[in-house]
């Protein structure tokens, strides 16, 4: 029982350049989520998704978009990165309680 | 907009000394979680608050929820080495929108 596993754990890229970070979970969790952590700043919610085929918009979208390919895989697409989005991004999965369980994140630096 | 703040952003204790960190709210939160972050770590889910004035305690950690379900605190006592990381609440409103907050970095020194 891995819990959340995210793919890569780090990735530089260049500003424009794509790139998709891997998402899953293998809990049966209906509910799963995209957080990005500047210092400072805590998580803030980039885009969630209450359950398999529908994804919503979080507090900062801009930028990203999101698929959930199947109940257990939950992706984040950055279509031309910039500067701005170097983070560490975490997803996490949740059940009918707002607990969330975090995945251990993608140290992401855009040069 | 909906947001949770948190107090202070840092804190550095000699061990063996208490450690309180605070949230607050404008609005009136369904419920409240609280979530530890060690250094180079993922967050990792503590306690959940939902009744007005609520009180739970895990050892040496104390959660409070407010009674106008407003603000909460975590208190530490005698800190050990082993409580070093970020601590952060997580206000989920009545929208179900849920805000975290920015963290507390604690230290502690042997």
């Amino acid at each position: 029982n891995a819990g959340v596993t995210q793919t890569p754990k780090f990735q530089v890229l260049k500003t424009g350049q794509s790139m998709t970070l891997q998402c899953a979970q293998d809990m049966n969790h209906n509910s799963m989520y995209w957080y990005r952590q500047d210092p400072g700043m805590g998580l803030r919610l980039i885009y969630y998704s209450a359950s398999e085929g529908t994804t919503d918009k979080g507090e900062v979208p801009n930028g990203y978009n999101v698929s959930r390919l199947n109940k257990r895989e939950f992706s984040l697409r950055l279509e031309s990165a910039a500067p701005s989005q170097t983070s560490v991004y975490f997803c996490a999965s949740s059940e009918a309680t707002p607990r969330e369980y975090f995945g251990p994140g993608t140290r992401l630096t855009v040069t | 907009g909906q947001q949770v703040m948190q107090i202070p952003q840092y804190q550095h204790v000699q061990e063996g000394e208490d450690f309180t960190t605070y949230c607050n709210s404008s609005t009136t939160l369904s419920n409240i979680q609280w979530y530890k972050q060690r250094p180079g770590g993922h967050p990792v889910f503590l306690i959940q608050l939902v009744k007005s004035g609520e009180v739970k305690k895990q050892k040496r950690l104390t959660f409070q929820f407010g009674e106008a379900k407003k603000n909460s605190s975590l208190h530490i006592t005698a800190t050990q080495t082993t409580d070093v990381g970020t601590y952060f609440c997580a206000g989920s409103f009545n929208n179900n929108d849920m805000r975290f907050g920015a963290g507390t970095r604690l230290t502690v020194k042997p």
